[in-house]
């Protein structure tokens, strides 16, 4: 099946404890993306990855980490991680850098920091 | 800059009666524009596309380049509707999708 696989589903941490939210997709997709959805913000991007080794700053990346070390993964990374972060983060996928087909969602990750 | 406009965060419809989600959005080029819905406690779904013109689970939705509008309209409310429903923006050549802050959509039985 086709699909977009993140992990952990649930997390809750403590501040300033090192965290890594794994994404991963069957599709041989080209483009990634990480996004937080906020209540009354709606989604709003992170980081994107256009292909392998391919990174780029999305619209709220202060506080993240990502890498695309290989086409299928692409783990985002809270060095420190800080209350604010508190989320629900869904990692995206799309078969090319163009929006026309979508993107195709993860499940999500709700991560709480205390 | 690209931007997303959904100006009702919450819609309330009786089961039957006529629905309609509004989207509004700010693009300088072509822009392409998307429905995602997210059911409870699920991921968000594609739900439709402009460029192909489809209708999914009774919706539609007409790109209005003159309105700068997207709105999603179903003619019937069913019960299974009830969902979160987010506008999306994106672009020939622009590997980002803009996102609204979107419109939870509850049908009264």
């Amino acid at each position: 099946e086709a699909q977009v696989t993140q992990n952990p589903r649930y997390l809750i941490t403590v501040t300033g404890k090192k965290l890594t939210v794994t994404c991963s997709q069957n599709m041989n997709h080209e483009y990634m993306s990480w996004y937080r959805q906020d209540p009354g913000l709606g989604l709003r991007q992170i980081y994107y990855s256009m292909n392998v080794e391919v990174t780029d700053k999305g619209d709220v990346p202060e506080g993240y980490k990502v890498s695309r070390k290989e086409k299928r993964n692409f783990p985002l990374i809270l060095e420190s991680p800080s209350p604010n972060q508190t989320s629900l983060y869904f990692c995206a996928s799309s078969a090319t850098g163009r929006t026309n087909y979508g993107y195709t969602f993860g499940s999500g990750t709700r991560l709480t920091v205390v | 800059a690209q931007r997303v406009t959904q100006p009702e965060k919450l819609l309330s419809v009786f089961k039957g009666a006529p629905v309609e989600l509004k989207c509004n959005y700010s693009y300088s080029g072509s822009p392409e524009l998307f429905w995602y819905v997210q059911y409870s406690r699920q991921r968000l779904q594609l739900l439709l596309r402009h460029i192909s013109r489809e209708s999914i689970k009774g919706f539609t939705a007409d790109l209005n380049k003159g309105e700068t509008s997207f709105h999603l309209k179903k003619p019937f409310a069913q019960e299974e509707d009830s969902a979160m429903y987010y506008c999306a923006l994106g672009g020939f050549g622009n590997e980002k999708l803009t996102f609204g802050t979107g419109t939870r959509l509850t049908i009264i039985p």
